[in-house]
């Protein structure tokens, strides 16, 4: 399996733009998390979604995010519009839990989002 | 909700030497701890991981310990090398139902030949 795939791996944008962040998790699992790590505040849970539906956005900053899971092989991150201080290193994670526990969660390679 | 707490935030060790990170939790529910490797530029990755049932886990020359008790865990590297040199997180979850990982803040572990 070629793991868990985000695009693009880096984006660079200026502040007021629109920035969509891709996901595709890995085959079969039926978790998918975003995340969001920064130096001051390390690895921030932002949702998570089980069988595309989202269960907890609590952790999502603002209304300027949303995320979507259309199907189990695909979901998106928006920031609209993006500021300065949303530049960081976004990640996506899958997982398949056994028995209905947290297990493992397999992580991308991440986008690092700049905001000038 | 859950605080996990790590320490220390950046440890360097000469290679062949044994490094230790403790982290610290605050629900006494929690009772799955695992551990991730963060390598530069790329995302973490479950190196070992322990259930509250058992008190100690070793995987080669990481290991992990559990004193729920005490509400802390470790994460033990022996005989280090370079290419142990990341970032390194512990997180916690519980186990009722599906539980979200909460991580710990990070240890750089830097391994000087």
């Amino acid at each position: 399996d070629a793991g868990v795939i985000q695009s693009p791996r880096h984006e660079v944008t200026e502040m007021g733009q629109e920035v969509t962040l891709r996901c595709k998790p890995i085959s079969g699992h039926d978790y998918l998390f975003w995340y969001r790590q920064t130096m001051m505040r390390g690895l921030e849970l932002l949702i998570y979604f089980n069988n595309n539906v989202p269960i907890d956005d609590s952790g999502m900053p603002e209304d300027r995010f949303s995320a979507k899971m259309p199907n189990a092989s695909f979901s998106t991150l928006k920031i609209q519009p993006s500021e300065p201080r949303d530049s960081a290193v976004y990640f996506c994670a899958s997982s398949f839990p056994s028995g209905g526990f947290a297990d493992t969660q397999y992580f991308g390679p991440g986008t690092r989002l700049t905001v000038l | 909700g859950e605080n996990v707490e790590q320490h220390p935030s950046t440890l360097s060790v000469q290679e062949g030497d044994s490094a230790v990170i403790k982290c610290t939790y605050s629900d006494s529910a929690s009772n799955y701890f695992p551990w991730y490797k963060q390598e530069l530029g790329k995302g973490p990755q479950l190196i070992i991981d322990i259930r509250s049932n058992v008190g100690e886990k070793k995987d080669q020359r990481i290991a992990v310990t559990l004193n729920k008790t005490a509400k802390h865990f470790s994460l033990h590297i022996t005989e280090t090398q370079p290419e142990d040199s990341a970032v390194y997180f512990c997180a916690a979850s519980l186990n009722s139902g599906y539980s979200t990982l909460t991580f710990g803040k990070g240890t750089m572990l830097l391994v000087s030949p």
